[in-house]
């Protein structure tokens, strides 16, 4: 069974802070997503990587994929109370983009 | 809204009675995929549908869960005779024509089974 490691589970910030929080796998993935969610709500894509050593900027975060494709990173610089919330990883392998395994997530708060 | 409907948004069934999920796909798309987030749990696949056609149900539990998508109307997961076990956060997926493009998940039906 395929498995996505977030760490670290819980992570609590003041705001102007920065993170970062990670996604680690034994498993090679041809691409890697990661999602918000808000409580109540479903998840919301922020970014797709797919080759080994991308890096992708959205304005304060920063997204990695690791050069063998089993990892990922999410750096959040500047942290501000609207970034709280859940942040999931989730892999998809060749031929399978819609049966993407999830990671349990990393709960952010940032307060202000 | 065009995103993706999901109804009921809450649901509470006695154990042994059955739950109906639905889903409306975003407007286009003609691919859904439930996914079950159990409590301390990831998203987990569970069938993947298009109209009329079950495509993967490798995801789903063999026994009392089924899914359909009929050529009109809304995705329906079916869960049969429910138990404890089954409380959880029901998401669907829509996906466009391509099926390759970014999974849009609806904002989930969440069951408690008494």
């Amino acid at each position: 069974t395929q498995l996505l490691e977030q760490s670290p589970q819980f992570l609590s910030i003041q705001e102007g802070e920065n993170l970062t929080v990670y996604c680690n796998s034994s498993s090679v993935f041809s691409s890697l997503q990661w999602y918000r969610q808000e409580p109540g709500e479903g998840p919301v894509l922020l970014v797709t990587v797919v080759t080994g050593g991308e890096v992708k900027k959205l304005k304060r975060l920063t997204f990695q994929f690791g050069d063998a494709r089993k990892d990922s990173s999410l750096h959040i610089t500047a942290a501000q109370p609207g970034d709280t919330g859940l942040y999931l990883c989730a892999g998809a392998r060749r031929g399978s983009n819609y049966k993407l395994t999830f990671g349990k997530g990393t709960l952010l708060t940032v307060n202000p | 809204n065009a995103g993706v409907m999901q109804n009921p948004r809450h649901l509470v069934r006695r154990r042994g009675q059955e739950a109906r999920l639905r889903c409306s796909p975003m407007k286009g798309h003609s691919h859904v995929y439930w996914y079950r987030q159990l409590p301390e749990e990831g998203l987990k696949f569970m069938v993947y549908l298009q109209k009329e056609n079950i495509i993967d149900e490798s995801g789903m539990p063999k026994e009392r869960f089924s899914a359909e998508f009929p050529k009109e109307g809304p995705s329906i997961l079916r869960i049969q005779q429910v138990v404890r076990g089954d409380s959880a956060a029901y998401f669907c997926a829509s996906q466009g024509q391509e099926a390759t493009g970014e999974l849009f998940f609806g904002e989930g039906s969440r069951l408690t089974v008494l």
